[in-house]
């Protein structure tokens, strides 16, 4: 099974922060990597696709990169709705989630 | 637009078996694989298996291999999943999800929280 490690697993971060995830496979997933984001009391939503795509709707702030086994999921300028926690997810052989990143208000 | 309605809320002892459905609406029922996702209390999301509506086939993650169940009615255009032999480790919100342009899942349930206490 692939394994996939995010870090760091907490970040604390002000208003207009730039912000990185990153996320590392266990084995290469070429690009078959999604992004989420989860707010308590919500289901996840996608926001990057095929490790750099943009979900339709999600703000332009948001961009990813990344192939084979390292990801890094970038905030260019935190805003107070970012404040959540993000998963990353290769589905490149079965699905398998990161233990996910909290962005916590510093 | 395309929708997920997930059944409500369910307690259940330990030992038992629970059924969550997740109807959809929007598009047609068999052109996507339904997966289902758990996320327990203060835990990441852990992906549970999928069932392709077209035929019954059915994927699952090895953790839940044995006591996971999912089906497909398509007359009902419903999918559903059966956790079975169940444990305070199985409190956790279930979601279904779709991939409708990948294989990333772009569509979710609203989630269904199943409490496991005796």
């Amino acid at each position: 099974d692939i394994q996939m490690t995010q870090s760091p697993s907490t970040l604390s971060a002000f208003v207009g922060d730039r912000v990185t995830i990153t996320c590392r496979a266990s084995q290469s997933i070429s690009r078959s990597l999604a992004w989420y984001q989860r707010k308590p009391g919500k289901a996840p939503k996608l926001l990057i696709y095929k490790a750099s795509s943009l979900e339709s709707g999600v703000p332009s702030r948001f961009s990813g990169s990344g192939s084979g086994t390292e990801f890094t999921l970038t905030i260019s300028s935190l805003q107070p709705d970012d404040f959540a926690t993000y998963y990353c997810q290769q589905y490149s052989s079965s699905w398998t989630f990161g233990q996910g990143t909290k962005v916590e208000i510093k | 637009e395309v929708q997920l309605v997930q059944s409500g809320a369910e307690v259940r002892k330990p030992g038992t078996t629970v059924k969550i459905s997740c109807k959809i609406s929007g598009y047609t029922f068999t052109d996507y694989y339904m997966h289902w996702v758990q996320q327990a209390p203060g835990k990441g999301l852990e992906w549970m298996g999928l069932v392709d509506p077209e035929d019954g086939k059915t994927i699952y993650a090895e953790k839940f291999q044995g006591r996971v169940t999912l089906t497909a009615d398509t007359s009902t255009d419903t999918a559903y999943m059966d956790l079975s032999s169940l444990t305070s480790e199985d409190t956790a919100v279930y979601y279904c999800a779709i991939p409708t342009m990948t294989d990333a899942f772009d569509i979710w349930g609203q989630g269904t929280m199943v409490t496991v206490s005796s």
